[in-house]
């Protein structure tokens, strides 16, 4: 089934380490996003690529990195300078080539607490 | 810059009755589309509806609906006839044709008592 998967569903960080999260798409969609959701909160933009090889940050960028090697495949790269990296981390996709009438699919999210 | 704005924290609305969640946007792009996800305790996000700036007539989907009102810059999503799994966060968002950014609000927590 096409889809969006996100790993691991849950991840525990020492303070100091980096670490990547994983999400995988085949749905052949052009763009690809990252969210951070803190609780009873909104999901704020991370960064966000729009193409292969091309990615823009989003409104919370600091802190994070992210690569675009594959059209599958947007790994999100939480580092050290995260002062406050425990969140919920969402994936989406959509295809923007199709005109704006095309909703974004989310994965099931990356749990990430650092202990 | 886009801008989402949800000013409802959380929404009481009995089984069976209607229930309206505001959402206002900014944009200065004169072609946009505005999305509402739903999002329960699971944590998943389920893409209710959507509306396009240039639609004449509001977005409707089964029991949900868009109450789109471009001057107003506002694009309420109206809930009849609510049931207990309606219970959940609800978001509402933006995309601009210029940048493609998805950007959403802060959500309404909505509780559907029996």
């Amino acid at each position: 089934d096409g889809g969006i998967t996100q790993s691991p569903k849950y991840l525990f960080r020492k303070e100091g380490q980096n670490v990547t999260l994983s999400c995988e798409q085949n749905l052949n969609h052009d763009a690809m996003y990252w969210y951070r959701q803190d609780p009873g909160q909104g999901l704020r933009l991370i960064y966000y690529s729009q193409i292969v090889n091309d990615f823009q940050k989003g409104d919370i960028a600091e802190g994070y990195s992210v690569s675009r090697e594959k059209k599958e495949s947007f790994p999100l790269t939480v580092t050290s300078a995260q002062k406050n990296p425990t969140a919920f981390y969402l994936c989406a996709s959509s295809t923007p080539d199709r005109g704006l009438n095309t909703e974004a699919f989310f994965g099931q999210g990356t749990r990430l607490t650092v202990v | 810059a886009q801008k989402i704005t949800q000013t409802q924290p959380g929404m009481f609305v009995q089984e069976k009755e209607a229930v309206t969640l505001d959402c206002t946007y900014d944009t200065s792009d004169p072609s946009y589309g505005l999305f509402w996800y739903k999002q329960p305790s699971s944590g998943e996000m389920i893409f209710l509806i959507y509306q396009g700036s240039y639609d004449q007539q509001n977005a409707t989907e089964g029991r949900y609906s868009l109450n789109f009102q471009k001057a107003r810059k506002s694009a309420n999503l109206v809930i009849s006839a609510s049931q207990l799994g309606d219970s959940a966060m609800y978001f509402c968002a933006m995309r601009e044709e210029s940048f493609q950014k998805l950007v959403f609000g802060t959500g309404t927590r909505l509780l559907v008592s029996p």
